[in-house]
């Protein structure tokens, strides 16, 4: 079956580094999403990933290991605006995203 | 209008009601999905469109229906609305199915079946 792992919640201070990891299967792979999500919001895109390494975008850097079926979203300096929950998608072969329950991400002052 | 906009943003309805949530894009996108999001789980694909004419089913199409007349607009239809159908739904699209960027959502609108 189809299945996305992460965890549901975690707490971070204000200016740390926080992991988010995401654990996947699917069948068949083309590519690894992270995706943010402010309650009461739409999903906004964070990182798309589908070769095996880090991807560096601002205070955010997203890593995939394809053979491990893991990634993570490394956030970097936080800030009180980066509460939120953050989804992991697979895209499988048919092009359809597979996604997580989402990480409710607190940032504490 | 820029980029998807979806009505109503939240309502309240009666069980058995018949109910559409409508979905206008102008990015001039191929393919539009409908996601249902409830606490405690992912995403969930109800339908989706690849293009103007076509709807494909996705995990959870039980109760619902769409239609793809143009490639502006994608309207979600329960036909008699029951209580499990109470949740967030969102309006979504891209450039292609195949499309490997990003994915653009509507605001979301709020559904609450009594």
């Amino acid at each position: 079956g189809q299945n996305i792992d992460q965890p549901t919640e975690m707490t971070a201070t204000e200016g740390a580094i926080v992991q988010i990891n995401c654990t996947y299967q699917t069948s068949g792979f083309n590519g690894l999403f992270w995706y943010q999500q402010h309650a009461g919001e739409a999903p906004t895109f964070l990182s798309y990933n589908v070769l095996d390494g880090l991807e560096e975008k601002g205070r955010f850097s997203s890593f995939l290991s394809r053979s491990k079926g893991y990634s993570y979203l490394l956030l970097k300096e936080l800030q009180m605006k980066d509460s939120a929950s953050y989804l992991c998608a697979s895209m499988d072969s048919n092009y359809q995203l597979i996604w997580g329950a989402g990480t409710k991400l607190i940032i504490k002052p | 209008i820029a980029g998807i906009t979806q009505a109503p943003t939240s309502q309240i309805l009666a069980a058995g009601r018949r109910m559409t949530l409508r979905c206008t894009q102008d990015m001039r996108h191929n393919a539009m999905y409908w996601y249902r999001q409830d606490l405690g789980l992912g995403l969930r694909l109800i339908h989706y469109s690849n293009t103007a004419g076509t709807t494909g089913k996705g995990e959870v199409p039980d109760g619902y229906s769409v239609s793809r007349a143009n490639t502006d607009d994608f309207p979600l239809t329960l036909a008699s609305a029951v209580p499990s159908q109470t949740s967030v739904y969102f309006c979504a699209s891209s450039p292609a199915v195949e499309n490997t960027g990003e994915l653009f959502f509507g605001e979301g609108s709020r559904l609450t079946v009594l």
